[in-house]
């Protein structure tokens, strides 16, 4: 079976604390992605990687950085974290040899107080 | 720019009625469509794809789609909803004429379907 794991499930942090959201894919996936999740907004993309080292801003990177130093392995960073950054956090990953649904992640819920 | 849209928040359905979940789209090229399902406090799980070929899609559960090219919709269908059923839904498309770099998944704001015993 295809695994996109999120290290966190769930996380409380204060306002101006760094977090760190991990995602791991085991299908070998060029593409990765990071999402947040918001009620009546959908999903918007914060910034996605198409290889090893290299990262395109999406949407909404206002507040965010990534890392992508294996090929398995995307992560977001929330260099201060603020209120208005408590969301629902989704990784995904995408075979690009193929017609390319994406794969998700659990989802990691992020509460700044 | 391409986009989605998901006109109903939600909709509710008796157990064992067939259900509509409505998407229709917007892109300058070919459309890739996409249906996913997402249950309360879980990631997004793929249900169906278009990418060519027959308009009917048929994915997993139970679930179909019908792409309408001239109406410029993709909607979700089943024949006999179950209580089981009862998630949110979300449609997405990507234009496929940007062939080089990165193709961008624009997803719709999401259909929550109620299904009532």
């Amino acid at each position: 079976d295809v695994k996109v794991t999120q290290s966190s499930r769930y996380l409380v942090k204060r306002t101006g604390e760094k977090v760190f959201l991990e995602c791991v894919q085991d299908m070998d996936h060029e593409n990765m992605f990071w999402y947040r999740q918001d009620p009546g907004l959908g999903l918007r993309l914060i910034y996605f990687s198409y290889d090893v080292k290299m990262k395109e801003k999406g949407d909404i990177p206002e507040g965010y950085s990534v890392s992508r130093e294996k090929k398995e392995r995307f992560s977001l960073i929330l260099e201060s974290a603020s209120t208005n950054q408590t969301s629902m956090y989704l990784c995904a990953s995408r075979d690009t040899r193929n017609t390319g649904e994406l794969f998700f992640g659990e989802g990691s819920r992020l509460t700044v107080l | 720019a391409q986009s989605v849209a998901q006109p109903e928040d939600q909709v509710n359905v008796a157990e064992g009625n067939p259900l509509t979940v409505k998407c229709t789209y917007s892109v300058s090229g070919n459309p890739y469509l996409f249906w996913y399902v997402q249950y309360p406090n879980r990631g997004l799980q793929f249900l169906l794809k278009y990418i060519t070929g027959d308009n009917l899609v048929k994915g997993s559960y139970g679930f179909e789609a019908e792409f309408n090219k001239s109406q410029t919709s993709f909607h979700l269908k089943k024949p006999s909803a179950l209580v089981s059923d009862s998630a949110l839904y979300f449609c997405a498309v990507r234009d496929d004429s940007n062939s080089g770099g990165y193709q961008k998944v624009t997803f719709g704001t999401g259909t929550k379907l109620q299904v009532i015993p």
